[in-house]
This record gives C-alpha cells, structure tokens and sequence, in this order.
C-alpha cells in the first residue's frame, strides 16, 4: 500500500528490555514524526525529522528514547530499558512539506508495546 | 493545565440529532487549529481545517473564537458512521508539530 508502514504492529516484552519500532513514510515524504498515545488520552508528541536530522526532540520523555532516520526516509524509534510506563501505541506520521501548511499528518496505524 | 483541553465525553446523541464539541487551547500563540478524527483502534485522521471566517464541509461546521481561545465542531444530521473520537488539534507558527487534546468520544445510537 501506499501509507505509512510501521512494525510490529503488537510488541508485547518486558520490563527492562530493548525494542525498536520501525517507519516507512509515505514515498517523497520529508517530514516524519513519533507521537505516542495511551488509553483515553490523544497522541502525545515525541520526536519531529525533517529529512535525516532531528529538528525538535523535545517531546521524548527521557534519555531511554531515541530515535534515528539515518538515509531520510525509514525512521526506527529505539527504547532502552523499557518499563511499564512506556506501554502505549506508538504512531509514526508523515506530511508531504516541511512546515504543516495544511494541517495533514498521515499517520501509520501504529506499534501497539506492552511491557510486562 | 493541558495545552489542548476536551470535553472526553463519551456523547451518546441519536441518530440525526445535532451535537457539537467544544476545545480549548491555552497558548494565545496558536495559529493553526485542526479536527482530526479517531475510530476505535484506529489511526488518527485529519478531519477539517479551522480557518478564523468558519469553514463548512458537508455536515460539519468548525468555528474558531481567538479571543476566548476555543474553537468548536458542529455536526449536523447525524450518522451512525460519525460514531469516533475527534481531536481538537492546534498548531504554532514556526513549531512543525501538532499538538492533540485527549478527544471527545461520540457514540450515535439508531
């Protein structure tokens, strides 16, 4: 298809371990972005690339997040030490232009993590 | 205080009733305003724009009130297919990233 990918779509792991969640945006797409959402709450911002690089991190809570777009396009969003807290869906986005000149984040259907 | 505020709802309107959510937003620099729609264990998707004149699309009305900082969404007739959660969603001028408020849950029952 031709919307965003994202793998696993279900991870189920636990407290302490390493994961990555991966992105493939939508072909041409150079902006891409790391929302997460728990239950009954809305996505919550985490990580914003424009091309390779990181232009605002400022949404990951800590230093066990991280996240990569090393050749500007497939984005892999890497938690060290996972713990409990960090149980969520995990929804990657892309937008044709830099700048949201129309509003419209295409969104994948997400990377539902459980940690146990 | 949450940037983005809603009313979570959930709202259980009968079908062809007319509803409309409010949301509030808290940063007087807010420039862009947007509604984006959830189905159950789905992707959000955007909605509608919120421009300052109002905007129509259909069944839709979205309003913007920048001096009392909320913008609102009216839906008219309702459908059974309009049952989702729609997100109240803000933008800042020169900050490329969305900011979502928790959603309103609607459930329209036959």
């Amino acid at each position: 298809g031709a919307g965003v990918s994202q793998t696993p779509s279900n991870k189920v792991t636990e407290k302490g371990k390493y994961v990555e969640l991966r992105c493939d945006p939508i072909s041409g797409h150079t902006a891409l972005y790391w929302y997460r959402q728990s239950l009954g709450q809305g996505p919550e911002f985490l990580i914003y690339f424009q091309g390779t690089g990181a232009a605002d991190d400022s949404g990951l809570p800590n230093d066990r997040f991280f996240a990569v777009r090393p050749e500007g396009s497939v984005s892999t969003l890497k938690i060290q030490r996972t713990e409990r807290g960090d149980s969520a869906v995990y929804l990657c986005a892309s937008s044709p232009l830099p700048g949201l000149h129309t509003g419209e984040l295409f969104f994948g259907e997400g990377s539902r993590l459980t940690v146990l | 205080r949450k940037e983005v505020e809603q009313d979570p709802g959930p709202f259980n309107v009968p079908e062809g009733a007319t509803v409309a959510f409010n949301c509030t937003y808290s940063n007087s620099a807010s420039q862009s305003f947007f509604w984006y729609r959830q189905d159950c264990r789905k992707e959000p998707k955007l909605l509608m724009s919120v421009y300052s004149s109002g905007n129509e699309d259909g069944r839709f009305t979205a309003q913007l009130n920048r001096a009392s900082q909320y913008i609102s969404l009216l839906i008219r007739d309702s459908k059974l297919s309009d049952s989702a959660t729609y997100l109240c969603v803000v933008s800042h001028f020169g900050n490329e990233k969305l900011t979502f408020g928790t959603g309103t849950r609607l459930t329209i029952i036959p």
